[in-house]
């Protein structure tokens, strides 16, 4: 069965800290994708990445940056010198492939809660 | 407006009341989501939509009645609500579903938040 695991359930860090949020996931299914979303205060989730599971390559997009491990199933995701507009719930999350007839289901982690103080 | 947007944003509605969530998206999208969040559980799939047709209810109660008249909006109908009910209602939509081993970016609106006394 698939399941996304974010064992840390919140968070606190000072501004400019490096942090690192940990995502686990679990399938059988050997082509699948990966996603990070934040959702700030107001309630929106918003995109932050897609990653297919033939590219390891690890992303960075200005402070951010993530860690696709395939030989530990671990999808991190690290925010450098982080600002408190960063402070939000980050949810990591799993779909398996489509084959057709499929409905493009997104598993989601319960979530990393990040608090960044000033 | 862009996006995906929702109304009403917040939501009290008592357990007899009849109440429908509105979700319209700006992207071109042809596939529509509802998704349920409660507190410290993960985001729940409810419905998917693509091109009007509903391609999946997973195990909703039948007091959530979902309605597409077209690719670009969706609704949420809600009856006879219990307190449990009470969450963050999220739309999203994608491009399509996905297919030949693909899968398509959902992107998120800004939920209504529903509390049912």
């Amino acid at each position: 069965a698939q399941k996304v695991t974010q064992a840390q359930t919140e968070i606190s860090v000072v501004e400019k800290e490096d942090v690192t949020l940990d995502c686990v996931y679990e399938t059988r299914d050997t082509t699948y994708y990966l996603f990070w979303y934040k959702q700030p205060p107001s309630g929106e989730l918003v995109f932050l990445i897609r990653r297919n599971s033939f590219d390891e390559q690890n992303e960075i997009s200005g402070r951010y940056s993530w860690n696709f491990q395939k030989s530990t199933s671990s999808f991190n995701f690290t925010i450098t010198a982080s600002q408190v507009v960063d402070s939000a719930v980050y949810f990591c999350a799993l779909s398996e492939t489509n084959y057709g007839g499929a409905t493009n289901k997104l598993i989601f982690g319960t979530g990393t809660l990040l608090a960044v103080q000033p | 407006e862009t996006g995906v947007t929702q109304t009403p944003r917040h939501l009290v509605m008592g357990m007899t009341n009849k109440k429908s969530l509105k979700c319209e998206q700006h992207l071109g999208h042809n596939a529509m989501y509802w998704y349920k969040q409660s507190a410290k559980k993960p985001l729940e799939l409810m419905f998917v939509y693509s091109l009007e047709e509903r391609v999946e209810n997973n195990s909703v109660p039948s007091r959530f009645s979902p309605e597409c008249p077209n690719s670009s909006h969706l609704f949420l109908h809600l009856h006879t609500l219990q307190p449990e009910d009470s969450a963050l209602y999220l739309c999203a939509s994608s491009q399509d579903l996905g297919s030949g081993g693909s899968t398509d970016t959902q992107y998120f609106g800004p939920g209504t938040r529903l509390t049912v006394l």
